[in-house]
């Protein structure tokens, strides 16, 4: 079935450093592509998304680009702020059937000020 | 504030017994989805509803059900309760049941079970 693969956290960095959380995907059709963040103690929020290759989504600073080749979706900022510290969740759905959303592991990434 | 909301926020119970969790989606939006959230399995699609009917399940096991009302509110049933069934459970709701549409998530109703 389809799965998504994301880098081992948790991750920590400084203000203003770069930030890369990698992400792959396996899957069986053509799927759209999301990355979520969970604040502490709150719900999911979709932070961006992407829905055919080569899409790059972009929000708040942060950048995705659907890569078909390398089935990844890897998530990019030039410069990360303390407020930033969340849990990032990749996160594939197929555009066929049904609209569940399969999700990787989690993220933890924490900025030190 | 993502519009969807769940009750009740925090939920602690006994082995054996049965909860049922709340959750209302956005105004206007048709589907609903349960999603469970735990340290072991992450997280993980439960069930869809689209209008009132059932469309999509996922790894959701015979204890639990779900239904959709015709205000479009959904309940999510689970009964026998096991320890395994502490876990954190988000409600999500999006105008569509397919297709790439967002899907706006809950604060979640965490539940612990002793």
């Amino acid at each position: 079935g389809d799965s998504v693969t994301q880098m081992e956290g948790p991750v920590t960095l400084s203000e203003e450093a770069f930030l890369t959380i990698n992400c792959t995907y396996t899957a069986t059709g053509y799927p759209s592509l999301f990355w979520y963040v969970q604040y502490p103690g709150e719900g999911l929020q979709l932070l961006l998304k992407a829905t055919k290759a080569d899409d790059k989504g972009s929000n708040k600073g942060f950048e995705a680009t659907y890569r078909k080749e390398t089935t990844s979706f890897h998530l990019e900022k030039g410069s990360v702020q303390v407020s930033d510290s969340a849990v990032y969740f990749c996160a594939l759905s197929e555009r066929q059937g049904a609209q569940k959303l399969v999700f990787g592991q989690g993220t933890r990434l924490t900025i030190n000020p | 504030d993502s519009g969807v909301t769940q009750t009740p926020k925090h939920l602690i119970t006994a082995t054996g017994q049965r909860v049922t969790l709340r959750c209302s989606p956005r105004s206007g939006d048709l589907s609903v989805y349960w999603y469970q959230q735990s340290l072991d399995q992450g997280l993980q699609f439960l069930i869809q509803y689209y209008n009132g009917e059932e469309r999509a399940k996922g790894n959701i096991l015979e204890r639990f059900s779900a239904q959709q009302f015709p205000d479009l509110h959904s309940e999510l049933n689970l009964s026998s309760l096991e320890l395994g069934d502490s876990a954190l459970y988000f409600c999500a709701s999006s105008s569509r049941d397919r297709g790439s549409y967002e899907q706006y998530f809950g604060p979640g109703t965490r539940l612990t079970v002793t």
